[in-house]
């Protein structure tokens, strides 16, 4: 079955430590987006990619990097920058901005807390 | 900017009651909207999704209809189910200007339904 597999589920990070999130799609598509999740909030957007070797910066990219060497896949790291990084952090992927009526379909979520 | 504005949560009802859980919205251009709902430590689903105005989106008894006039996406069920129970998200992509196909989302509605 095709899909977005991120890990892990749970991931801990120590003071001044980056950590990488994981994030692999088999659906084939394009575009891929990392978004950040706190309680009571929607959903905002870190980074996306439309193509491979090539990605841009969200509404709150300070403290992320990513990388984007296969379509398949499209790592973020949270770097020690970030100084609220606990968070849940979901990947999506869809195909590109011209399938605006095309949905964006999302992994499992990566729940990242601070030791 | 987009943006999508939610009715507030959390929203308690009783199984086989009557959901409506309203949504608004402000775009540039003409988007797409959806719903999507999250069960506890899970990613988010696609519930529904309507093109454009007048389109009723429908899924596993959830309607929704695209109303370009009042600028709404209202969410309703006739006879919720504890199964129900989950965060709810509307969203819209808008393809004006930047044609990334970024989705920005409402900050949800906590749903809990009681036997």
């Amino acid at each position: 079955d095709g899909g977005i597999t991120q890990s892990p589920k749970y991931l801990f990070r120590k003071e001044g430590q980056n950590v990488t999130l994981s994030c692999e799609q088999n659906l084939n598509h394009d575009a891929m987006y990392w978004y950040r999740q706190d309680p009571g909030q929607g959903l905002r957007l870190i980074y996306y990619s439309q193509i491979v070797n090539d990605f841009q910066k969200g509404d709150i990219a300070e403290g992320y990097s990513v990388s984007r060497e296969k379509k398949e896949s499209f790592p973020l790291t949270v770097t020690s920058a970030q100084k609220n990084p606990t968070a849940f952090y979901l990947c999506a992927s869809s195909i590109p901005g011209t399938g605006i009526n095309q949905p964006q379909h999302f992994g499992d979520g990566t729940r990242l807390s601070i030791l | 900017g987009d943006s999508v504005t939610q009715m507030e949560g959390p929203v308690t009802l009783s199984e086989e009651a009557f959901l409506t859980i309203n949504c608004t919205y402000t775009a540039t251009g003409y988007p797409s909207l959806f719903w999507y709902v999250q069960y506890p430590g899970e990613g988010l689903q696609l519930l529904l999704k309507a093109t454009k105005a007048d389109d009723k989106g429908s899924n596993k008894g959830f309607e929704a209809t695209y109303r370009k006039e009042t600028t709404s996406f209202h969410l309703e069920k006739g006879s919720v189910q504890v199964s129900d129970s989950a965060v709810y998200f509307c969203a819209l992509r808008d393809a004006g200007g930047t044609s990334y196909g970024k989705l920005t989302f409402g900050q949800g509605t906590i749903l809990t339904v009681h036997p």
